[in-house]
């Protein structure tokens, strides 16, 4: 089992441009996560999805932000336009179900973004 | 709202040294507690669970128990080794169990 793939795994862009994150979960799981880590802030759910639909999009910072998940093995999180204070670690999580009280999340190495 | 909050870090040890990182949380109902590890470079792994008063979860060394009367589930491990450095986050489910609730994390360091 190759684990949940995140890429790229950098991306530095200029400020404006749009930046998109991609994930590919583990295979079978019904539930992906995205999550923002900074130093100030740590770990922020960002985005929940189950069987392929959004579930909790309250920690989405603000409209610059969407995310998709097309299929059962693919979603993206898009920022358009980027801001240097978008720069952070992105990580994708997927889970076996749908709850998580007994079930692991599991992470990808994350996408570490920095925005110029 | 639902909240953790875990010591300050970096902490650092000796290889063999005794390791307590602390973490209590704040949360309405009764959630799962969890302890991840981030080791440099890669995601958050799951190091142990418990999910219910009293439960008391380990792995690799590491044991946290979950205490409700003082809403606590503090990380320990008797001997520690320099392949324990990493930063590791305290966790709780939300109250529809649904997403994790995650600490700020704690980086550990440990020499030889």
């Amino acid at each position: 089992d190759a684990g949940v793939i995140q890429s790229p795994r950098h991306e530095v862009t200029e400020m404006g441009q749009e930046v998109t994150l991609r994930c590919k979960p583990i295979s079978g799981h019904n539930s992906l996560f995205w999550y923002r880590q900074t130093m100030m802030r740590g770990l922020e759910l960002l985005i929940y999805f189950n069987n392929n639909v959004p579930i909790d999009d309250s920690g989405m910072p603000e409209d610059r932000f969407s995310a998709k998940m097309p299929n059962a093995s693919f979603s993206t999180l898009k920022i358009q336009p980027s801001e240097p204070r978008d720069s952070a670690v992105y990580f994708c999580a997927s889970s076996p179900t749908s709850g998580i009280v007994n079930n692991e999340q599991f992470f990808g190495p994350g996408t570490r973004l920095t925005v110029l | 709202g639902d909240s953790v909050t875990q010591m300050e870090g970096p902490v650092t040890l000796s290889e063999e040294a005794f390791l307590t990182i602390n973490c209590t949380y704040t949360a309405t109902g009764y959630p799962s507690l969890f302890w991840y590890v981030q080791y440099p470079g890669e995601g958050l792994q799951l190091l142990l669970k418990a999910t219910k008063a009293d439960d008391k979860g380990s792995n690799k060394g590491f044991e946290a128990t979950y205490r409700k009367e003082t809403t606590s589930f503090h990380l320990e491990k008797g001997s520690v080794q320099v392949s324990d450095s990493a930063v590791y986050f305290c966790a709780l489910s939300n109250q529809a169990g649904t997403a994790l609730i995650f600490g700020k994390g704690t980086t550990l360091s440990v020499s030889s």
